[in-house]
């Protein structure tokens, strides 16, 4: 089946650092992928949909400049945390679709630990 | 606007025993119906989705759920759970033409040998 890798699986890192996240479709192109948040025993909050050359479209109240997201690829999407800060820890999780209409695959996620 | 609902968050079966997890949508089309599955500190799995055609949909794992328009519900069921069923259950719609996902709560499943 389809294939979504999300690396690193676990970061910790100072306040202040900027962290970046990779989500690769591994066996297939990927039109459009996801980015997701989820706090602790809570479902997942869509951050943005991202599109391979263009911009990503933010969800309201995500803030653009924080989380930056690029989609250089048909494999492969970023998200940046910018100067990050303890209120960002939380799991972050990608998936892509290699098609409209098509089930979402998703990564293993991503925990972020700011200290 | 269109919602998901998993009224139970939490459900405790017993190794063995019969599983129905419940979930309820609204939208006003025909809907893309998504259960996935959870374990802790992973992404999510895919278990079934139902796009057209036959209301009762076979997944992996077992597992199967029924679409029913009229209750506006897809409840996933399992005959015979297992104790590596233990997961956090997750049902979702497709947000018409945009390819979102909007996610129910989530229905937390325990298991007892």
């Amino acid at each position: 089946g389809a294939v979504v890798s999300q690396h690193p699986s676990r970061v910790i890192c100072k306040s202040g650092t900027s962290v970046k996240i990779e989500c690769r479709s591994l066996d297939f192109q990927a039109t459009t992928m996801f980015w997701y948040r989820q706090f602790p025993k809570q479902s997942l909050m869509l951050m943005a949909t991202s599109n391979e050359g263009s911009k990503a479209t933010y969800e309201q109240g995500v803030e653009k400049d924080k989380f930056l997201i690029n989609h250089a690829s048909l494999t492969l999407s970023t998200l940046t945390v910018t100067s990050a800060h303890p209120e960002d820890s939380s799991f972050y999780i990608c998936s892509a679709i290699w098609a409209g209409n098509q089930p979402q695959h998703f990564g293993d996620g991503t925990r972020l630990s700011i200290l | 606007a269109q919602s998901v609902t998993q009224p139970d968050i939490h459900i405790t079966v017993s190794e063995g025993a019969s599983l129905e997890l419940r979930c309820n949508y609204s939208y006003g089309a025909t809907p893309y119906l998504f259960w996935y599955v959870q374990s802790p500190g992973q992404g999510l799995q895919l278990l079934l989705k139902y796009f057209s055609g036959d209301t009762l949909v076979q997944g992996i794992k077992g597992f199967e759920a029924e679409f029913k328009r009229s209750q506006s519900s897809f409840n996933l069921r399992k005959p015979s759970v297992h104790w590596s069923d233990a997961a956090e259950y997750f049902c979702a719609v497709g947000a018409g033409n945009t390819d979102k996902l909007i996610f129910g709560t989530g229905t937390r499943l325990q298991v007892f040998p």
